[in-house]
């Protein structure tokens, strides 16, 4: 079955820096996505990453915050700008179209922590 | 506005027992249905999923769940738990339409804890 591929795994990182996630499929797909889990909590979208144009925000998230790019269809970048301690989560990739229509495939995210 | 309610935050069963993980959800419409699995320092693994047909959905690792439209539920179930089921379950749902991943609500999650 495809892969998805996140990097880094983990990190720690200070206050008000940025950090650039990286997201790789090993083939094509249409709909790409990006999840925060904050820690005990559920999944939240952020935003879907759409192929060649701005990504598109779900409410409480804009581009100035999580930046995203997505050059082609099976890459992803999502940016944690300007971070702050409430910006710890895990973030996940995810996809849809490798095991079945409407069927989220995930990636195995990446835990920020911020100090 | 569509919800998923999971109303245990941990299930403790053991080894060998049936177990049961709960959910209901509110959506306009029919709804799409699913089951996630998350194992620790993993990303989610989709289960199941509900979508049309038969009530009774099986999934992976002998996991089934059961639609019920008059009690808007899903309820995952297992005849025989095994400790390496121990992980944390998500409950999903969405509107009944094609294209409509994008619009996904979980539920807050339900830690399943199998003990010998």
């Amino acid at each position: 079955s495809a892969v998805i591929s996140q990097k880094p795994s983990r990190d720690i990182c200070q206050r008000g820096t940025s950090l650039t996630i990286q997201c790789q499929v090993d083939s094509q797909v249409t709909m790409m996505f990006w999840y925060r889990q904050q820690p005990g909590q559920s999944l939240t979208l952020i935003a879907t990453a759409n192929q060649g144009s701005e990504a598109t925000y779900e409410s409480g998230f804009v581009i100035d915050k999580f930046p995203i790019s997505r050059p082609n269809l099976t890459f992803s970048t999502l940016t944690v700008s300007n971070m702050s301690p409430e910006d710890s989560s895990i973030y996940l990739c995810s996809v849809t179209g490798l095991t079945g229509a409407n069927v989220l495939t995930f990636g195995a995210g990446s835990r920020l922590t911020v100090l | 506005a569509q919800s998923v309610a999971q109303p245990e935050d941990q299930v403790n069963v053991a080894e060998g027992n049936p177990l049961t993980v709960k959910c209901t959800y509110s959506v306009s419409g029919n709804p799409y249905l699913f089951w996630y699995v998350q194992y620790p320092n993993r990303g989610l693994q989709f289960l199941l999923k509900y979508i049309t047909g038969d009530n009774l959905v099986k999934g992976s690792y002998g996991f089934e769940a059961e639609f019920n439209k008059s009690q808007t539920s899903f309820h995952l179930k297992k005849p025989s738990a095994l400790v390496s089921d121990s992980a944390l379950y998500f409950c999903a749902v969405s509107p009944g339409y094609t294209g409509t991943a994008s619009k996904l609500t979980f539920g807050t999650g339900t830690r399943l804890q199998v003990t010998l």
